[in-house]
């Protein structure tokens, strides 16, 4: 059974701290995606990654940072956190091909005091 | 401002009653339309898609209705289930994309 896991479900962090999201994929997918979550708005896409080192900013990069060293691995940073980045966040990945079906982790939801 | 643009936000519906979600998009590059569906706990999962050279797809109790003039497409639920209960996104993406825009979601409720 195909798996998208992120590492923690709640989190729990102080304003202006450094927060490590961790996604992994054990598809082999080349594609990896990290969205938030917020009532009314949808899934809003933050970063994207089609390869291993390589990564593309999505519709609100802003505040956020991503590492993709290892395929199966997408990391999404934020760096000095802030009361607005409270979210679910969901990580996805798909093959590389166009439009291919996307596969969600559960999602962490996030909360910056 | 939002692409794609999804109504109502929450919807009530009894046993067996049908659900019909719109959504309606700007940009006329988009060429896929998929329907995620999502239950409480989970993240979201594909439900059902549809391109442009159809104006429907079902499968099963879902169909996809799509009206490329208007540039709107909605999702229908035929004999609605309690099981059904989840929040819906529609979304779009370019032909030679892979970049998703969602709707705003909807949270569907089936009462028995």
């Amino acid at each position: 059974d195909v798996k998208v896991t992120q590492s923690s479900r709640y989190l729990v962090k102080r304003t202006g701290e450094k927060v490590f999201l961790e996604c992994v994929q054990d598809m082999d997918h080349e594609n990896m995606f990290w969205y938030r979550q917020d009532p009314g708005l949808g899934l809003r896409l933050i970063y994207f990654s089609y390869d291993v080192k390589m990564k593309e900013k999505g519709d609100i990069p802003e505040g956020y940072s991503v590492s993709r060293e290892k395929k199966e691995r997408f990391s999404l940073i934020l760096e000095s956190a802030s009361t607005n980045q409270t979210s679910m966040y969901l990580c996805a990945s798909n093959r590389g091909s166009t439009n291919e079906k996307l596969f969600f982790g559960s999602g962490t939801q996030l909360s910056v005091l | 401002q939002q692409q794609v643009k999804q109504s109502p936000q929450s919807l009530i519906v009894q046993k067996g009653g049908i659900s019909i979600i719109n959504c309606a998009y700007e940009n006329t590059a988009f060429d896929y339309f998929p329907w995620y569906q999502q239950f409480p706990g989970k993240g979201p999962a594909l439900l059902i898609a549809i391109r442009p050279d159809v104006s429907e797809k079902k499968e099963g109790r879902f169909t996809i209705s799509f009206n490329k003039s208007a540039k709107q497409f909605s999702l229908h639920i035929m004999d609605s289930q309690p099981g059904d209960s989840a929040t819906y996104f529609c979304a779009a993406s370019r032909a030679a994309g892979n970049k998703l825009t969602f709707g705003g979601g909807t949270r569907v409720l089936v009462k028995p």
